[in-house]
């Protein structure tokens, strides 16, 4: 595609409930990245992938956050049992992964959830 | 772990004026600097990048940050602005041999006609 997309836009949730985050790269871009961005931050890493294999999870603020790329392109973010503290914008990136260019990320233009 | 400090949270400028916004990082290995800009109601694009070679980097509308190891900065400068750079600047840091990239709490350039 011509760019990086995320749906949905914008998702609220019920405390307790489980939510799903979807990001579709740009086509061919090997290398996926999920950020977390609360509100007046800048953008906190959360995990890595290269292809489906997921390399970096240590941004992961608990384990009720998981994200998976099954065939190494689609990913989803998911989240059990929603906290409060969780309402955030959630950023997707990708990039190439042929030296420099794995620093050039292209950004989605995220997802908005609140948790009440 | 890496740091990324933006001390300007707000900087008001008027047009054709120009503009520094500051960065400063924490590291004491090789990294590679970024700045990201995020227009009203857009994602994140990268505007320049430090990686290697020449300490001054720019961008094609105009912005410019040198590197200054010795100060662990990478300041953005732009001698003129329009009210079209009215924006959310974010600074980044990578160390280069992880996959992890640090941000700054960003800097709201906002421009007065």
């Amino acid at each position: 595609g011509a760019g990086v997309s995320q749906s949905p836009r914008y998702k609220v949730a019920k405390r307790g409930q489980d939510v799903a985050l979807r990001c579709d790269p740009i086509s061919g871009h090997v290398s996926l990245f999920w950020y977390q961005q609360a509100l007046g931050q800048g953008p906190e890493f959360l995990t890595y992938f290269q292809n489906e294999a997921q390399l970096d999870k240590s941004g992961l603020p608990s384990d009720r956050f998981f994200a998976e790329r099954p065939e190494g392109s689609v990913s989803t973010l998911k989240i059990q049992r929603t906290q409060q503290e969780d309402s955030a914008v959630y950023l997707c990136a990708s990039s190439s992964r042929g030296g420099v260019s794995f620093y050039e990320q292209y950004f989605g233009p995220g997802t908005r959830l609140t948790v009440t | 772990a890496q740091s990324v400090t933006q001390l300007d949270s707000q900087v008001p400028v008027f047009e054709e004026a120009p503009v520094e916004l500051r960065c400063n990082y924490s590291s004491s290995v090789s990294v590679y600097l970024f700045w990201y800009v995020q227009y009203p109601n857009q994602g994140l694009q990268l505007l320049l990048k430090y990686l290697s070679g020449s300490t001054l980097v720019e961008s094609i509308n105009g912005f410019e940050a040198e590197f200054n190891k010795s100060q662990t900065s990478f300041h953005l400068r732009k001698p003129s602005v329009h009210i079209s750079d009215t924006a959310e600047y974010f600074c980044a840091v990578s160390a280069g041999t992880g996959n992890q990239f640090y941000f700054g709490t960003g800097t709201s350039l906002t421009v007065i006609p």
